[in-house]
């Protein structure tokens, strides 16, 4: 099946400083990637809809100038944990839907972030 | 809105038992229903979604729209089928996924 990869796997931040995390599907070309979030033991939250040229949608109770989205090419999304602080602590996973293989959603291995 | 509900947060069966994982669904239109596996250390993958109506690994999954259900079977449990399961949901034209909550299957050697 199609790849998707994120990069850090894990980051480790000051609290205050901004963090960038990497989406990349590696051999499909995605419109559409998502981007979750994982506290432990409970399942995955959509956090935002991320459209290749467009803003992302974001789920209610997300806010996007702290959480922001940027997906520039059909391969590569971005997100950007501005002024991040402990809470800001999680499991961050992405997804890519290739439309190939009827909009299936391949997910990323995902990012931990641990803000001091 | 959507909501997708997996009563179980742990199913502990012994191998060779049958196992049945319960979802339910709330959602007005039609759905699209999936399961998605996570093995131990690895990253979430999509096991069987309803429209396919195939059998993966062995496990089967029928959408029943009387009862809103989407549960997941397997007739034999094997010790490599332990891991995580969600049920989720997809609405028509917005691709967004609603997850449940998963439940851990824990096959007892």
């Amino acid at each position: 099946g199609a790849v998707v990869s994120q990069h850090p796997s894990r980051v480790i931040c000051k609290s205050g400083t901004s963090v960038k995390i990497e989406c990349r599907s590696l051999d499909f070309q995605a419109t559409t990637m998502f981007w979750y979030r994982q506290f432990p033991k409970q399942s995955l939250m959509l956090m935002a809809t991320s459209n290749e040229g467009s803003k992302a949608t974001y789920e209610q109770g997300v806010e996007k100038d702290k959480f922001l989205i940027n997906h520039a090419s059909l391969t590569l999304s971005t997100l950007t944990v501005t002024s991040a602080h402990p809470e800001d602590s999680s499991f961050y996973i992405c997804s890519a839907e290739d439309p190939s293989s009827y909009n299936e959603q391949f997910f990323g291995p995902g990012t931990r972030l641990t803000v001091l | 809105a959507q909501r997708v509900t997996q009563p179980e947060k742990l199913l502990s069966v012994f191998k060779g038992a049958p196992v049945e994982l319960k979802c339910n669904y709330s959602y007005s239109g039609s759905p699209e229903l999936f399961w998605y596996v996570q093995y131990s250390r690895q990253r979430l993958q999509l096991l069987l979604r309803h429209i396919s109506r195939e059998s993966i690994k062995g496990f089967t999954a029928d959408l029943n729209k009387g009862e809103t259900s989407f549960h997941l079977k397997k007739p034999f449990a094997q010790e490599e089928d332990s891991a995580m399961y969600y049920c989720a949901l997809r609405t028509g034209g917005y691709q967004k996924v609603t997850f449940g909550t998963g439940t851990k299957l824990q096959v007892i050697p």
